[in-house]
């Protein structure tokens, strides 16, 4: 175990609504980075949060935000969901944004 | 584009075999390189990692080389177990245009291994 966790386990929506994913890392990491892995593929990176800024972010649009917290833990937001986002979201934590990263359990949403 | 990927979706061993997962690379500036293990309703799970200084490190029952002349990457598994079997990803660490680091995985060969 990682020590990072994640929650919800599982999540369904409806299209067009809004969610909210969880993530707390792991004890003295301060960085976290948000992934999302479609059925049968490899994660795809979405954003990072270091220090409550973002840091990076990937080929995701603005509809997908994100927080990091003074405890460094973590929020994925995805507004006006769509079919598409249905995939397991993982979430990962490294002590610094260039050092070994640490992934959770993942969310599965699925999308109705 | 830049991307990490592998040159075998999947691989199927016997029980006690070494195991050989290959994986090419694409962007000549990566200097950090991590494999991880992922089983069926899990996140990725940390196997090994490399820095672009080295060409080979070894853990336990795992090896990794690095080719830097033909960006390629290769996961070794000795005396394979059937608790082995799972998705091995290769992943390439990229700075972002803030300092911060991305990782670009492949797809992912899954390995089976029967007893």
């Amino acid at each position: 175990e990682t020590g990072v966790t994640q929650s919800p386990t599982h999540l369904i929506k409806t299209r067009g609504q809004q969610v909210t994913l969880r993530c707390s890392s792991q004890s003295g990491h301060n960085t976290v980075s948000w992934y999302q892995q479609a059925l049968g593929q490899g994660p795809q990176f979405i954003f990072q949060y270091y220090r409550e800024e973002e840091n990076g972010r990937g080929n995701f649009p603005p509809r997908f935000s994100g927080l990091q917290f003074p405890n460094y833990s973590s929020e994925l937001n995805v507004n006006a969901l769509e079919l598409d986002d249905s995939a397991l979201y993982l979430c990962a934590s490294s002590p610094r944004p260039q050092e070994t990263q640490y992934f959770g359990p993942g969310t599965r949403l699925l999308v109705l | 584009g830049e991307s990490v990927g592998l040159h075998l979706p999947t691989l199927s061993v016997q029980e006690g075999d070494n195991s050989i997962i290959n994986c090419a690379y694409s962007n000549s500036a990566s200097d950090y390189f991590i494999w991880y293990k992922q089983e069926s309703g899990k996140g990725p799970q940390f196997i090994i990692d490399i820095r672009s200084n080295m060409d080979k490190r070894q853990g336990q029952r795992v090896t990794v080389l690095l080719n830097k002349t033909v960006k390629h990457l290769s996961l070794q598994i000795a005396a394979t177990q059937p608790g082995d079997s799972a998705v091995y990803f290769c992943a390439e660490s990229l700075l972002t245009n803030q300092a911060g680091t991305a990782l670009i995985f492949g797809k992912g060969t899954t390995l089976s291994v029967s007893s």
